[in-house]
């Protein structure tokens, strides 16, 4: 699975988008890009994904660029229940089960 | 709404108890998932299970077993538990083909081994 880099930690103000980037250079051309979020003490949970057309649902958008080699998920209207980790994960239809989740985005949505 | 739900959100046991977490999903997944997540190690999958009565290994099966009658069941036994076996606990369910990779989580278990 190709490798991704995050940054460490984001703020954003309530009310705004916040746009959270992911490299991923060396994704191959069967991989997905996926995100999921972890809120503390709860388990992680599934955002959107997406192959190379950008996706929108009732979460957040994404934004693959047409290299694929990064992507952007855009929480439009950022609230502070959006305060959690972040997780770019690129992962191809085969292989083995599991998921390897990296260090993440630690993002803050700030009153 | 796919809905996981683990049995115990907090559990406190000591050493060298039998353990036993439950995991029940209501979405009729293939897939069923055991990971374990500690600080700095990120999260770690213990075994997983493809189909009733299957399991197969992850990557820290040592001092656990699995067990899945039933489809919507997955259980996650330690046989006997110590101190190391301290952690959060956290379920998984997806559906089999090429949406394997979009794992339903439930709230998770944090477990203390005393």
């Amino acid at each position: 699975d190709a490798k991704t880099t995050q940054p460490p930690s984001m703020d954003c103000a309530e009310g705004r988008a916040a746009n959270l980037p992911c490299n991923h250079s060396t994704i191959s051309g069967n991989e997905y890009v996926y995100w999921y979020r972890q809120i503390h003490s709860q388990g992680p949970q599934y955002i959107i994904h997406g192959l190379k057309n950008n996706e929108t649902n009732e979460m957040a958008s994404l934004i693959i660029t047409e290299d694929r080699k990064s992507s952007t998920l855009i929480l439009p209207h950022a609230t502070l229940r959006d305060t959690a980790v972040y997780y770019c994960i690129v992962r191809g239809s085969q292989g083995a089960q599991k998921l390897v989740f990296g260090q993440g985005t630690r993002l803050t949505i700030n009153p | 709404d796919v809905k996981v739900t683990q049995s115990s959100r907090y559990l406190v046991k000591r050493t060298g108890e039998k353990v036993f977490l439950e995991c029940v999903q209501d979405m009729d997944h293939e897939n069923m998932f055991w990971y374990r997540q500690d600080p700095g190690l990120g999260l770690r999958l213990i075994y997983f299970s493809y189909d009733v009565k299957m399991k197969e290994k992850g990557d820290i099966p040592e001092g656990y077993s699995v067990s899945r009658e039933k489809k919507e069941r997955f259980s996650l036994i330690l046989e006997s538990a110590s101190t190391n076996q301290t952690s959060m606990y956290l379920c998984a369910s997806s559906q089999g083909g090429p949406a394997k990779n979009i794992q339903y989580f439930g709230a998770g278990t944090r477990l203390s081994v005393l």
